[in-house]
């Protein structure tokens, strides 16, 4: 079992929808970050959280930590189809090299 | 961009038959990862190096192996291919540790496919 689930796992939704995608654990994390992949590629850090409950806004993305630094959400307004794309967030303890990724979230938008 | 190279981009091999994938950069970062991409499982941690001949082990290290004798080059061994190894396998460097919130910076990724 991997340290951070992220849910849903898949979300097809048209263009102009809100979402939210979550990444939960049970585990206390120092930071928590969002990548996103587009296919073929790697993926490509969206932001970074070190802050119990803080709350960071990139444009129509909205990225929350959790006030016990065990999970985040990302939520997005208005999706658009340039969206598209797998949503990783990812963890790091306050000790260590290693950065755990959760299972990962699918998004597709609809023209 | 910052200057990750995976080589191959794509191979695909027989069971029992050794693999190496390589991963080289230009930007001296200390931190060096290897990853696999499987559905469903996001990235799971393979191996990692945090210097020249100083590497760890990840959560799923069972069948791999890898080495690093320069800093630009780190280089994922499998040292016989098994059906379960196929897979998306991703290089990723960084300057800074994850404890330090270190950005990752990911390769293109290397598709294996294991026959």
């Amino acid at each position: 079992t991997q340290l951070l689930e992220q849910s849903p796992q898949f979300l097809s939704i048209q263009e102009g929808e809100n979402l939210t995608v979550y990444c939960n654990s049970s585990s206390v994390f120092s930071s928590l970050q969002w990548y996103r992949q587009e296919p073929g590629e790697g993926p490509v850090l969206l932001v970074t959280v070190v802050t119990g409950g803080e709350v960071k806004k990139l444009k129509r993305l909205t990225f929350q930590f959790g006030d016990a630094r065990k999970d985040s959400s990302l939520h997005i307004t208005a999706a658009q189809p340039g969206d598209t794309g797998l949503y990783l967030c990812a963890g790091a303890f306050n000790t260590g090299n290693q950065f755990y990724f959760g299972t990962g979230t699918s998004l597709t938008v609809i023209p | 961009d910052a200057g990750i190279t995976q080589s191959p981009r794509h191979k695909v091999t027989e069971t029992g038959t050794p693999v190496t994938l390589r991963c080289h950069q230009t930007e001296n970062h200390r931190y060096m990862y290897w990853y696999r991409q499987d559905p469903g499982h996001g990235l799971r941690l393979i191996h990692y190096s945090y210097g020249v001949k100083d590497t760890d082990k990840g959560e799923v290290s069972d069948g791999y192996s890898v080495s690093r004798s320069k800093t630009e080059d780190f280089l994922l061994t499998l040292e016989s291919a098994t059906s379960s190894q196929t897979s998306v396998y991703f290089c990723a460097i960084s300057e800074l540790a994850g404890a330090n919130t270190g950005e990752l910076f990911f390769g293109e990724g290397s598709r294996l496919t294991v026959l």
